[in-house]
């Protein structure tokens, strides 16, 4: 399956500030995804990014604070805009490699504290 | 919309006893079910999963079998280790809902020696 490398592993940041997130992919994929886990809760999927095409936003989240960069097709990130303490959560970026559903590989994810 | 729904938790068990979580879906089309495991301070791991009806998937003495007629995926090991420690997701991929998926609220199961 794919190696994801994701980055940065944790922060804490001061509410109001942004931070982006990184996501590398050892192969090309079509499809990047990226989700929300927040303290104690299952996965949320927030947005779908294609390369060359916005990415498309599930009910709740909106781009203006989760902008989200797909430049080609082995890397993509996510911003965490204007941060406030309810966004701290696990951020994870997941792939679909085989552009079937059996190859869905998450990377490591992104710890993010705002205090 | 889709949706898993999983057994509530927390699970507790002593070691080499038997384990159930229970997972039911909704769905339209024919998805793709998956069980993710996240250890302590580690990331999400693909399980084992199952892409169509009466499949079952099967790894590290974990099973599920895919029953469309029950909408279930229950995961199932005969005999649990205090390794196995961990947090398990159910989840729904495919169909209607083509590369995204849906997770259940996660169970976590904690081991005794």
């Amino acid at each position: 399956s794919a190696v994801i490398s994701q980055k940065p592993s944790r922060d804490i940041c001061q509410r109001g500030t942004s931070l982006t997130i990184q996501c590398q992919v050892d192969s090309q994929v079509t499809m990047m995804f990226w989700y929300r886990q927040q303290p104690g809760q299952s996965l949320t999927l927030i947005a779908t990014a294609n390369q060359g095409s916005e990415a498309t936003y599930e009910s709740g989240f909106v781009i203006d604070k989760f902008p989200i960069s797909r430049p080609n097709l082995t890397f993509s990130t996510l911003t965490v805009s204007n941060m406030s303490p309810e966004d701290s959560s696990i951020y994870l970026c997941s792939v679909d490699q085989s552009g079937t559903i059996h190859g869905y590989t998450f990377g490591s994810g992104t710890r993010l504290t705002v205090v | 919309g889709d949706s898993v729904t999983q057994m509530e938790g927390p699970v507790t068990l002593s070691e080499e006893a038997f384990l159930t979580i229970n997972c039911t879906y909704t769905a339209t089309g024919y998805p793709s079910l998956f069980w993710y495991v996240q250890y302590p301070g580690e990331g999400l791991q693909l399980l084992l999963k199952a892409t169509k009806a009466d499949d079952k998937g099967s790894n590290k003495g974990f099973e599920a079998t895919y029953r469309k007629e029950t909408t279930s995926f229950h995961l199932e090991k005969g005999s649990v280790q205090v390794s196995d420690s961990a947090v398990y997701f159910c989840a729904s991929g495919g169909g209607t809902s083509y590369g995204k998926l849906t997770f259940g609220q996660g169970t976590i199961l904690t081991v005794h020696p």
